[in-house]
């Protein structure tokens, strides 16, 4: 139980265009799920919390209309990076809250983006 | 952003060896949480801990949640090749908020 997928695995894209990557939780539903970025050899850092039904929580330096966060369903949250740059490319991943053990995270394997 | 810190930041040890590593901060958390990320893949959860002083075991892994709450440790016995791999730590602040933040990592080569 508890897997969370995300699409795509891999995206190269150049630079002004827009990029669509979704996270799903494939066993459970989840309410709140969340977006990370990772760069080399770095900890992940939380970029934004997205709820289902609610406005996406954006974290301090995140910029919100840059890095566009859906929560349509209790299944699937998408992150788009708009007006991608070569300074937007890292490693994203996602995480959904698991209703079964309190507070805890699972993740996606993430979403290696590339931006020439 | 905030970082918690994490030692060693990275080491090399034989198969068979057992290894240490922790996790420290100047705040309380109230859970504890330790991940091993393998190159290009999401964090895998490894041990959960809730009350200080709570001791888990998940197969040769045992983690620790700190009596001061401000830190937690984690312990392989007897390491394989399989081991290798990088290992977080994860803190939350405040129960309700669900928020995570990460350590810094511990890079973990294991040699045959």
């Amino acid at each position: 139980g508890a897997v969370v997928s995300q699409h795509p695995s891999r995206v190269i894209c150049k630079s002004g265009t827009s990029v669509k990557i979704e996270c799903r939780s494939l066993d459970f539903q989840a309410t709140t799920m969340f977006w990370y970025r990772q760069f080399p050899k770095q900890s992940l850092m939380l970029m934004a919390t997205s709820n289902e039904g609610s406005k996406a929580t954006y974290e301090q330096g995140v910029e919100k209309d840059k890095f566009l966060i859906n929560h349509a369903s209790l299944t699937l949250s998408t992150l788009t990076v708009t007006s991608a740059h070569p300074e937007d490319s890292s490693f994203y991943i996602c995480s959904a809250l698991s209703p079964s053990g309190p507070d805890t995270q699972y993740f996606g394997p993430g979403t290696r983006l590339t931006v020439l | 952003g905030q970082q918690l810190n994490q030692s060693p930041q990275s080491m090399f040890i034989q198969e068979g060896e057992d290894v240490s590593m922790n996790c420290t901060s100047s705040s309380i958390f109230n859970t504890w949480l330790w991940y091993k990320q393998d190159p290009g893949e999401g964090p895998v959860l490894l041990i959960a801990l809730y009350k200080a002083g709570e001791l888990t075991s998940n197969g040769r892994l045992t983690a620790q949640f700190g009596i001061t709450r401000k830190d937690s440790f984690l312990n392989i016995s007897a390491s394989i090749p399989s081991d290798v791999g990088i290992y977080f730590c994860a803190g939350q602040r405040t129960s309700g908020t669900y928020k995570y933040i990460f350590g810094t990592g511990t890079r973990l080569k294991v040699l045959a």
